[in-house]
């Protein structure tokens, strides 16, 4: 199994408090994602890295923000929490991306965030 | 943009029955497609996978076939287990240059398989 840990692996807060799920690898791979679960939608892409400091916005990230300061470190910050972001959060990893076709993903065992 | 559509579920069958999940996309250029299996209370497996049109990707007794013409990509298999029963993803990634190996899933349908 490829090394991915998410934390916390659930979580309760409340409307309009800060929350930060932190997404950590030890396989040194380039490439992070975080994606959010919800019923009827499938997964979807809220931010990515490519690297150290360089991260960019996928489909649905409003309400986030996302640091990479160290390789092996991804974190997700929800400034502010709402009730429409409660939801399974998803890390994954993969080693070059989009550049070669037979990369693969792999994904954490995600995070429910309940938001009250 | 680039978007995959699934059946709707859930999908109840007996052991041993056979087993078909549609996939339909729509995409520009030549996408890999996949399929991905969550069992409960775990993360994404990466099940199967084809990276251009007609390969057949295969694992576990699952099947499927990249067709560019229908645009398909339709998971099967002959006899499934209770050991199936799980949330089944269906996605496509764009590979080369300026691409960054995101995921695009459909909204998943659920297997449940009963002795």
């Amino acid at each position: 199994d490829a090394g991915i840990t998410q934390s916390p692996r659930h979580k309760v807060t409340e409307t309009g408090t800060p929350v930060t799920l932190r997404c950590h690898q030890t396989e040194n791979h380039r490439y992070m994602y975080w994606y959010r679960q919800d019923p009827g939608h499938g997964l979807r892409l809220i931010h990515y890295s490519y690297g150290v400091k360089d991260t960019d916005k996928g489909e649905v990230s409003d309400g986030y923000s996302v640091s990479r300061s160290k390789t092996e470190d991804f974190l997700l910050t929800l400034e502010s929490a709402t009730s429409s972001q409660t939801s399974v959060y998803f890390c994954a990893i993969s080693e070059s991306g989009g550049l070669n076709m037979n990369t693969e993903a792999f994904f954490g065992q995600g995070t429910r965030l309940t938001v009250v | 943009g680039d978007s995959v559509t699934q059946m709707e579920g859930p999908v109840t069958l007996s052991e041993e029955a056979f087993l078909t999940i549609n996939c339909t996309y729509t995409a520009t250029g030549y996408p890999s497609l996949f399929w991905y299996v969550q069992y409960p209370g775990e993360g994404l497996q990466l099940l199967l996978k084809a990276t251009k049109a007609d390969d057949k990707g295969s694992n576990k007794g699952f099947e499927a076939t990249y067709r560019k013409e229908t645009t398909s990509f339709h998971l099967e298999k002959g006899s499934v287990q209770v050991s199936d029963s799980a949330v089944y993803f269906c996605a496509l990634s764009q590979y080369g240059s300026g691409n960054t190996g995101k995921l695009i899933f459909g909204q998943g349908t659920t297997l449940q398989v009963k002795p």
